[in-house]
Parts: C-alpha cells; structure tokens; sequence
C-alpha cells in the first residue's frame, strides 16, 4: 500500500539559513510526488511537483526537491529561509496509473517555525 | 479566475443534526476529493469521485455522505451518525484520477460542533 512519512513534526530554523524537509514514501512503482504548503486556517498550495525527468525539480517561492529513487526519498530544500515561509508542509504521493482507486496519499506535515 | 470554492467558511452544528458542507469548481476537472484535517493527523481521504454520478469511501467513510450530480458540485454532508465531527475540512479536484498536475485546493470549511 501506498504510504508516506514526513518523520519531523516541527522543524525551527533561523531566517537566512537552509532548509531540508525530510520525506519518505512506500509504493511500488515511481509514483508521482507533491509538495504542499498551508498557511494556518487555509487551503493548501501546491509547491511543486514530480513524475518524470529531472530528478531535482524546482517550485515556486525558491523551493526545490530532489527525488532520490533508491532511498524513497523526496526532500524539499530552500537555500535561504524568509519568515513568510513559516507554515505546515505536506509531502504527498500519487499514483501514475489513474485507475478508479487511485488516490492522493498526504503525510502528517511538517510546521515549520522561523526564528528572526 | 479559475478554482475551487467551499462554503461556508466557518460553520457550526448542534450535536444530532446532519450538516452539508458546499464545494464547487470551474476548473472543469473531474476529480474531486474530500479530506478532513485534524491537528497532527495531516489529511485524510474522505471521499472521491472520478466521474459524474460516481464516487468511492475514502479511508474515513463512516458518518458522512456525498453527491455528484453535477461536474461541478460535490457537496459533503456530515451526519449525525460521525460521533467528532469538529475538524477542518478541505475539497480538491484534480484534471483526472491519478493526474500527475496535484490536486487544486478550495480554502476549507471549519465545522464545530456545539
């Protein structure tokens, strides 16, 4: 079954520095991989997305994520924090197939905090 | 400008009614989801529907219900039978089952039970 983790519930980094939110996915093909951003007390953003190519994919708001097939990997990076970017993360995962049960698997989020 | 809207933005039921949460689209998408959110739980699946007059039971099923009568429309509806409906709910479509473009999200709906 599909499955996705995002093992850090909160991450605090200080405005400038890097960033790297950690996730994992189960499945048994490459699925198609997305980022999401919420703001508390709204819809979530889609941030970027992965199913084929490049394996290093770049989003909006200077994010990118790289797709590490061997490790089930799919880590979201920023060079440079802004305390805008303070928000509850989402890593989800998709299947290619399309078929009548296919669905979009959500992890649990990761918030992440700024520090000035 | 394209998307999704949900109504209403807050809403508030006394325990024992059915309540009906609102979600349309203008994307002509045709997929639309359910998730209900919980703090620490991220998003789980309520209902889908892939086509017109089709839908299935997400993870989460149990004491809610749902209609696709139009492309458009997929109306949620949480019962009296969902013993803590209090949550966060959001609704999405997505061009088709399975599109790799994500799903686009409405701005949910924020149900208390009184």
């Amino acid at each position: 079954a599909q499955s996705v983790t995002q093992p850090d519930i909160h991450i605090t980094v200080s405005e400038g520095a890097s960033l790297e939110l950690r996730c994992n996915y189960s499945y048994g093909a490459t699925p198609y991989l997305f980022w999401y951003v919420q703001s508390p007390g709204q819809g979530l953003q889609l941030l970027l997305k992965y199913f084929s190519g490049d394996t290093l994919v770049q989003g909006i708001k200077g994010f990118e994520a790289e797709f590490k097939r061997s490790q089930s990997s799919f880590n979201l990076r920023k060079p440079s924090v802004h305390w805008s970017d303070a928000a509850e993360y989402f890593c989800a995962v998709g299947s290619p197939r399309g078929g009548r049960d296919d669905k979009i698997i959500f992890g649990k989020g990761t918030r992440l905090h700024i520090l000035p | 400008d394209g998307g999704i809207t949900q109504s209403p933005k807050y809403l508030f039921r006394k325990e024992g009614q059915n309540v009906t949460l609102s979600c349309e689209q203008n994307l002509n998408h045709d997929a639309m989801y359910w998730y209900r959110q919980d703090p620490g739980q991220g998003l789980r699946l309520i209902y889908y529907s892939q086509i017109v007059n089709d839908f299935q039971k997400g993870d989460i099923a149990e004491g809610y219900s749902v209609s696709r009568e139009k492309k458009e429309s997929f109306p949620l509806t949480v019962t009296s039978a969902q013993k803590n409906p209090t949550a966060f709910y959001l609704c999405a479509s997505s061009p088709f089952q399975g599109s790799p473009l994500g799903g686009v999200f409405g701005q949910g709906t924020r149900l208390t039970v009184v």
